[in-house]
């Protein structure tokens, strides 16, 4: 079965630097999704993405973050300048809208230092 | 707005036990509803989907789920736990605006006695 993959899975970084995970969605799907959870809490939804621009974006999701598909294949989420609050597991998902069945990566785990 | 919302943030069961996890959910229209689960230091796994067919769905590892609309419920099942079943569970709703995210509960842990 096709899976969203992301990389890398394990970042550390040091506060106020810039940062970008990636993912490579399903190659058929359309819509994508960045999502995050921070130790021990529930998974927060950050943004979602369709036909080259932001569909819907939580408040969450400021001035630091931003989403981009550079190539036609992989959906970065980069954060301008990381705060120590910014860490967390973050999800990349896609879906091809069926039945909005959203298929998740596993993950990167993202440390400020 | 539409959300779910997971009675019990840890609920805990003997090996062989029926596994009961609790899930509301709040819609203005007929909701995309799912279950997932999450083992520690890894992604989220989809266990089951409702998404208006069959009111009873089943799902992997041997779960299902019962899409109740009286009781605005998504419960879901196992008749025996098993102790590889001890992880985190979210139920979630598909959000019929925008781009259709997916909104989360806050998650039920499962711990299996042995």
């Amino acid at each position: 079965e096709p899976e969203v993959t992301q990389t890398p899975s394990h970042q550390v970084t040091q506060m106020g630097q810039e940062v970008i995970l990636r993912c490579v969605p399903i190659s058929n799907h359309l819509y994508f999704y960045w999502y995050r959870q921070i130790l021990g809490q529930k998974v927060e939804f950050l943004v979602s993405f369709y036909n080259n621009e932001i569909s819907e974006k939580s408040e969450i999701f400021d001035d630091q973050f931003s989403v981009e598909r550079p190539d036609g294949s992989n959906f970065t989420l980069k954060i301008r300048s990381t705060k120590l609050e910014d860490s967390a597991m973050y999800f990349c998902a896609s879906s091809d809208g069926v039945e909005r069945k959203q298929y998740f990566g596993p993950g990167t785990r993202l440390t400020v230092t | 707005a539409q959300s779910v919302t997971q009675l019990g943030s840890h609920v805990s069961v003997s090996e062989g036990a029926l596994v009961l996890l609790r899930c509301n959910y709040s819609s203005s229209v007929p909701p995309y509803l799912f279950w997932y689960v999450q083992y520690p230091n890894q992604g989220l796994q989809l266990l089951l989907k409702y998404t208006s067919a069959a009111t009873l769905v089943k799902g992997i590892n041997g779960f299902e789920a019962e899409f109740k609309k009286s009781e605005t419920s998504f419960h879901l099942t196992k008749p025996s736990a098993h102790m590889s079943d001890a992880a985190e569970y979210f139920c979630a709703v598909s959000d019929h605006t925008g781009g259709f995210k997916t909104i989360f509960g806050a998650g039920t842990r499962l711990f299996v006695k042995a």
